[in-house]
């Protein structure tokens, strides 16, 4: 099976930077999602990772460590509409995606 | 723009009826599904369908049936609501073409069974 951990909640100021890590535990998978769900809506697409490494996409960058069973977001400048919750999934088998509990980021001015 | 569509924000149901929840995609994605979130546990995987007339349980499928007749429709039917069953509803869709491929989601269905 896979296990997927994320923190519950955090917090971060406008303008900073913030990261927000995934660890997980699983036998193997084709790579890693993040997603972003505001409050009340639909989760919407972020970053999928398949190799080790950083992959960076404006203010939001995604890295992998499959050695060390490790993931992290990290948001730059933060603004206060990137309050929301950010999902960590994992591609596995077949059409299977994993996701985990999620972690609700709160922007603070 | 892709575009999923769920037929009801929010949902009201007593114990015992039989309740219809209604996906359709604009996208002709091969691939439906069905998740619920509930709070500290996330997105469960519910049922699953890689084509027409096809479908594979998730990981938490009991007390849930699904239909997919045509390929842009997507039904999670609940044959007997149950308190329990009260959670947010997602479905999502996505291309057929391995499991890097994005998934889109719909708006959610709210469902309160009392």
């Amino acid at each position: 099976g896979q296990n997927i951990d994320q923190p519950t909640e955090m917090t971060a100021t406008e303008g900073a930077i913030v990261q927000i890590n995934c660890t997980y535990q699983t036998s193997g998978f084709n790579g890693l999602f993040w997603y972003q769900q505001h409050a009340g809506e639909a989760p919407t697409f972020l970053s999928y990772n398949v190799l080790d490494g950083l992959e960076e996409k404006g203010r939001f960058s995604s890295f992998l460590s499959r050695s060390k069973g490790y993931s992290y977001l990290l948001l730059k400048e933060l603004q206060m509409k990137d309050s929301a919750s950010y999902l960590c999934a994992l591609a596995g088998g077949y059409q299977k995606v994993t996701f985990g509990t999620g972690t609700k980021l709160q922007v603070i001015p | 723009d892709v575009k999923v569509t769920q037929s009801s924000r929010y949902l009201v149901k007593r114990t015992g009826e039989k309740v219809f929840l209604e996906c359709v995609q604009d996208m002709d994605h091969e691939n439906m599904f069905w998740y619920r979130q509930d709070p500290g546990l996330g997105l469960r995987l519910i049922y699953f369908s890689y084509d027409v007339k096809m479908k594979e349980k998730g990981d938490i499928p009991e007390g849930y049936s699904v239909s997919r007749e045509k390929k842009e429709r997507f039904s999670l039917i609940l044959e007997s609501a149950s308190t329990n069953q009260t959670s947010m509803y997602l479905c999502a869709s996505r291309w057929d073409r391995g499991p890097g491929n994005i998934q889109y989601f719909g708006a959610g269905t709210r469902l309160s069974v009392l």
